[in-house]
């Protein structure tokens, strides 16, 4: 399965702190993305990172891909409580279609 | 700008009752999708639709059917449902090979009783 697991299942930290979580798959991909679910809410797309990239930005969100280890990581900075959220990777190999992890659960306390 | 929209947001059906789930998306996309979450089990592919026309069975497809009705709705049904089917239900649309991911909807909360 390509499927990714993150790591760790639940974070909490202090808002200003940074936020890493790690995801590891199985099998060669084409690309990974990362994904935030606020409670109660659809998934919002946050960044996407094929396999010939190591390091993408997007803001205070940057992402990681290391191919050799199969392992991305997702790194928050300056973390707000706004960013309080459950975060899925997404892996894709051969198929388009990606499959999800089961999340990391992210709370900033104020 | 909608982008995808599901229908109902919340139901509450009983075992062997039937129903289906709505799916509309505006933004011209081909590929759309259905998954189930359910708690410590993360997003799970139950069909998609590569294209208008067609469909295929994802990781969990038994008791449910779909129908791409055209490019913009994709329907999700339930013949005789089941209380393991109950669960949160999410649509997504994309192009098929975007770089910017998926769109989901906010998902339709249903318990079988």
């Amino acid at each position: 399965s390509q499927q990714g697991e993150e790591d760790p299942q639940a974070l909490s930290i202090q808002e200003g702190e940074n936020a890493t979580m790690n995801c590891s798959y199985k099998t060669s991909i084409n690309n990974l993305q990362w994904y935030r679910q606020n409670s109660g809410r659809g998934l919002v797309h946050l960044i996407l990172i094929r396999s010939n990239e190591r390091e993408k930005h997007s803001g205070r969100l940057r992402v990681t891909l290391d191919t050799s280890k199969k392992s991305s990581s997702l790194l928050i900075t300056a973390s707000r409580a706004a960013d309080t959220a459950s975060y899925f990777c997404a892996t894709s190999g051969g198929s388009y279609i990606p499959t999800f992890g089961r999340g990391t659960s992210l709370i900033v306390h104020p | 700008n909608a982008g995808v929209t599901q229908t109902p947001k919340f139901q509450v059906l009983k075992t062997g009752q039937s129903m289906t789930l709505q799916c509309a998306q505006d933004m011209n996309h081909n590929s759309m999708y259905w998954y189930r979450q359910d708690p410590g089990m993360g997003l799970r592919l139950i069909y998609y639709s590569a294209s208008e026309g067609t469909t295929d069975k994802g990781e969990v497809p038994n008791g449910y059917n779909v129908s791409r009705l055209n490019k913009r709705e994709f329907s999700l049904r339930l013949e005789s449902a089941a209380p393991s089917q109950t669960s949160v239900y999410f649509c997504a649309s994309s192009r098929e090979s975007s770089p910017y991911g998926y769109t989901f909807g906010s998902g339709t909360r249903l318990t079988v009783v």
